[in-house]
């Protein structure tokens, strides 16, 4: 495997479901970052985790609860979500260099995960 | 007002055509960086260039080429001899730190291009 994978690549659960979202970095970065991208709408920037401490929470809503057991693996437990949270959820990993965000971070991107909420 | 404005939706060209896809930026920071990124049917975001606030040289790279002008706050794409593998949507990004110390990358909208054959 390279770069940035992401699994299920699909999802459909139901609103009482409890699913978890897998991305695997194999860059060596020590940064991960989940994002939301919902039909024309911008990137929404949900966490960042440097070093497996989690660095922003971009107030999201406590449904989604984000695991970060290494600098390579990133989770999103998913728990009672709504309809609108349906969307492509993105990974992404950079490296810090300086052990925080810099703005010459470059991220890449997994293919995401596409998840509908029934 | 938005960060990034990319003010082409969509764009639809036939191949072998030129296009330029256009970005504008808003920031008061003398140090930043711009990026664009290209997103394919499949979903993921490939990184295709980044550039620094200092550097206002125009890059080439193939096909593609970018302008960057801070006069105009602006950092174009143009895909020259357009292919049917261009298609996809094409995103403007700002990277400033905001505040001091806090990092942030902006998106913007997106530009869809439909390359047809």
């Amino acid at each position: 495997e390279t770069g940035v994978t992401q699994t299920p690549r699909h999802l459909v659960m139901g609103m009482t479901n409890k699913k978890s979202l897998k991305c695997e970095q194999h860059l060596g970065h020590n940064a991960m970052y989940w994002y939301k991208q919902s039909a024309k709408k911008p990137l929404e920037l949900m966490f960042v985790y440097n070093f497996k401490e989690q660095t922003e929470n971009n107030s999201v809503p406590s449904r989604f609860s984000p695991e970060c057991p290494n600098s390579s693996h990133l989770f999103l437990h998913l728990h009672t979500l709504q309809p609108e949270d349906s969307a492509l959820y993105l990974c992404a990993s950079s490296q810090q260099h300086s052990g925080r965000a810099s703005i010459t971070d470059t991220q890449y991107f997994g293919p995401g995960t596409r998840l509908t909420v029934l | 007002a938005q960060k990034v404005t990319q003010a082409q939706t969509e764009i639809s060209v036939v191949e072998k055509e030129d296009v330029t896809l256009d970005c504008v930026y808003e920031t008061r920071d003398t140090t930043y960086y711009l990026f664009w990124y290209k997103q394919p049917p499949s979903g993921e975001l490939v990184f295709l260039i980044r550039r620094n606030s200092f550097d206002e040289q125009n890059e080439i790279s193939g096909r593609y080429s970018w302008n960057f002008q801070k006069s105009t706050s602006s950092f174009n794409f143009t895909i020259t001899a357009s292919q049917v593998v261009d298609s996809a949507v094409y995103f403007c990004a700002l990277s400033e730190a905001s505040g001091g110390s806090n990092y942030k990358l902006t998106f913007g909208k997106g530009t869809l291009l439909t390359v047809n054959p």
